[in-house]
């Protein structure tokens, strides 16, 4: 049902910049990217949102590409806590959440 | 940002109980609500959308008459797993929202029948 790919897992280093892509090449032109990620047996976290801008927050950068198919988020220093399943959606409706399998993050030290 | 409290954080029930998971937005009233489960190493999958007031929406291969959604009130939705076996043993997630671009995820509840 996602909307989206991303790839199964990443590793980053502690202190480096952490960039997780994704792919959403049939979103139309009112809908938006959302990312949340999942740390081990908890419930989803809100990390950024966007349209058709770059946005960023305290936690991190969302990039759009101009033709809106594909979105970078980056962690500008990724840190152990870091670590954690990142989902990008695409929602059916704008609240309504359909979850791929995301990417899994490493954060090294 | 806003705050979706489930409860139960954990539950074990025996095989053939009913066990009750409250989902509740603490600061802000939340017109839809969502339910997911997840099993182990895989990722949520949505089981149905209630909007308050109204008799929920199940996905496909959802039971209604197994897993009970109540929305009655602007702020609490419920979710009853009737009969449960250890099948049912899952990560319950709740999320609610109160306008179209937001949605606040529960911390989830872990329950075990056994």
């Amino acid at each position: 049902d996602a909307k989206t790919t991303q790839p199964p897992s990443m590793d980053c280093a502690e202190g480096r910049a952490a960039n997780l892509p994704c792919n959403h090449s049939t979103i139309s032109g009112n809908e938006y990217v959302y990312w949340y990620r999942q740390i081990h047996s908890q419930g989803p976290q809100y990390i950024i949102h966007g349209l058709k801008n770059n946005e960023t927050n305290e936690m991190a950068s969302l990039i759009i590409t101009e033709d809106r198919k594909s979105s970078t988020l980056i962690l500008p220093h990724a840190t152990l806590r870091d670590t954690a399943v990142y989902y990008c959606i695409v929602p059916y409706n704008n609240n309504d959440m359909r979850f791929g399998a995301g990417t899994r993050l490493t954060v090294k030290p | 940002g806003a705050v979706v409290s489930q409860h139960p954080s954990w539950v074990i029930c025996k095989s053939g109980t009913s066990v009750k998971i409250e989902c509740r937005s603490l600061d802000f009233q939340a017109t839809t609500m969502f339910w997911y489960r997840q099993f182990p190493k895989q990722s949520l999958m949505l089981m149905a959308t209630s909007n308050e007031g109204s008799k929920a929406t199940y996905e496909q291969g959802v039971e209604k008459d197994k897993f009970l959604i109540n929305h009655a009130s602007l702020t609490l939705s419920t979710l009853t797993v009737t009969s449960a076996h250890p099948e049912d043993s899952s990560f319950y997630i709740c999320s609610a929202s109160s306008n179209p671009i937001e949605a606040f995820f529960g911390q989830g509840t872990r329950l075990t029948v056994v």
